[in-house]
């Protein structure tokens, strides 16, 4: 079956600190990778995504993720976050096309001024 | 400016009665989608369409319907059967397959409904 894991529901960090989110994934085929962020009660906009190519991916925002095939992982990093970086956090996997995503659960990212 | 609108922003329902959520896009996407967020669950599929007049069931369609007559309209019927329907209510689309790829999806701004 296809999932996602993000295992931090929820991330406190300092205003300037690094950023490193983690997702998981399960997926049969070779999965088309994103990851979206949202404000409160907002939709979603694309950070980055990944199919093919360097596994090193730069997004918006100062954002980048690391596909690692081996640890079925594509984690987010950024290394040195703002306070309106404060958002909600959604990994996805789908096929080549991005139709029927499978997300993640989320993780809420809270910054300590 | 393309993008994706969805109206109305809030939504208040009596119980048993039916609702409709708006979906329009001017992207010129093939593709479109209704998702339901819930606290801590992420986004669940609830219906898409590959192309109009055709839509298929996500993984949560049950108490809902939709209609694609036209290809920038996605409209989504929240029914009485639906058990549960309060929730935050996302629109996306794209263009996953053929001349013009846009596979990434794009979304709206969503619809907060409430069931008193």
């Amino acid at each position: 079956a296809q999932s996602v894991t993000q295992p931090d529901i929820h991330i406190t960090v300092s205003e300037g600190a690094s950023l490193e989110l983690r997702c998981n994934y399960s997926y049969g085929a070779t999965p088309y990778l994103f990851w979206y962020v949202q404000s409160p009660g907002q939709g979603l906009q694309l950070l980055l995504k990944y199919f093919s190519g360097d596994t090193l991916v730069q997004g918006i925002k100062g954002f980048e993720a690391e596909f690692k095939r081996s640890q079925s992982s594509f984690n987010l990093r950024k290394p040195s976050v703002h306070w309106s970086d404060a958002a909600e956090y959604f990994c996805a996997v789908g096929p080549r096309g991005a139709q029927k995503l499978v997300f993640g659960q989320g993780t809420r990212l809270t910054i300590n001024p | 400016d393309g993008g994706i609108t969805q109206s109305p922003k809030y939504l208040f329902r009596k119980e048993g009665q039916n609702v409709t959520l708006s979906c329009e896009q001017n992207l010129n996407h093939d593709a479109m989608y209704w998702y339901r967020q819930d606290p801590g669950q992420g986004l669940r599929l609830i219906y898409y369409s590959q192309i109009v007049n055709d839509f298929q069931k996500g993984d949560i369609a049950e108490g809902y319907s939709v209609s694609r007559e036209k290809k920038e309209s996605f409209p989504l019927t929240v029914t009485s059967a639906q058990k549960n329907p309060t929730a935050f209510y996302l629109c996306a689309s794209n263009s996953p397959l053929g001349t013009g790829i846009t596979d990434t999806q794009y979304f709206g701004p969503g619809t907060r409904l409430t069931v008193l």
